[in-house]
């Protein structure tokens, strides 16, 4: 079975510095998906950004990157210029693509406050 | 992408009653999910909802209390049946078309007295 793993349960950052949040995962399928979800007080689900495993080249968008070890099975998240709306749970998420049904496996969340 | 909705957005509910969640997307979606949220946690897979026939639960849950339906490719409903305090909980549906895109609803926050 895949597992997801978040190991900072908390982290904080000043406003315009950078951050650096830990996913680790276990799988056998050789192609997969990965994704980091924000989730803020909102409770609204909010896709940051998105990892084809078959694609070595690391994924971006805007302030956000990931850092891609498949053979290390671990996908960081990058927050470059912290902003105050950054504020929020930061959820790592796994989906298969061996025949799957398709669902997100999640991480148990890293919570990340941005400080003025 | 794809815009999902969810009615109610919250509801205080008396213990031994049931509630019908919403869930609709502006766009057909070939997959649907639902999600429990419980306080302070991550999100644990309920069930996929399926098109036209029965919806597949996960370990853990079943059908009696969570009753699922899904008529088309953009609307589904899940009820939460005999409700306790532990179900207590923030419900979330999502959708997508593909194992690229999953896009989830506000949620529905339900406290049950």
């Amino acid at each position: 079975a895949q597992t997801v793993t978040q190991s900072q349960p908390e982290m904080s950052v000043q406003e315009a510095e950078t951050v650096t949040l830990s996913c680790t995962y276990d799988t056998s399928e050789n192609n997969y998906y990965l994704f980091w979800y924000k989730q803020p007080p909102s409770r609204q689900m909010i896709l940051v950004i998105r990892q084809e495993a078959y694609k070595q080249q690391n994924a971006t968008e805007n302030r956000f990157s990931v850092n891609f070890q498949k053979a290390a099975k671990s996908f960081s998240l990058k927050i470059s210029d912290s902003q105050l709306g950054d504020t929020a749970m930061y959820f790592c998420a796994f989906r298969g693509d061996g025949g799957s049904q398709g669902n997100l496996i999640f991480g148990k969340g890293t919570k990340l406050s941005v400080k003025p | 992408s794809a815009v999902i909705s969810q009615k109610p957005s919250r509801d205080i509910c008396q213990r031994g009653t049931s509630l019908t969640i919403q869930c609709q997307v502006d766009s057909q979606v070939t997959m649907m999910f639902w999600y429990r949220q419980q306080p302070g946690q991550s999100l644990t897979l309920i069930a996929t909802a399926n098109q036209g026939s029965e919806a597949t639960y996960e370990s853990g849950f079943v059908i009696d209390k969570f009753p699922i339906s899904r008529p088309n490719l953009t609307f589904s409903t899940l009820t939460v049946s005999n409700m306790s305090p532990e179900d207590s909980s923030i419900y979330l549906c999502s959708g997508g078309t593909n194992s690229y895109e999953q896009y989830f609803g506000p949620g529905t926050r339900l406290t049950v007295t």
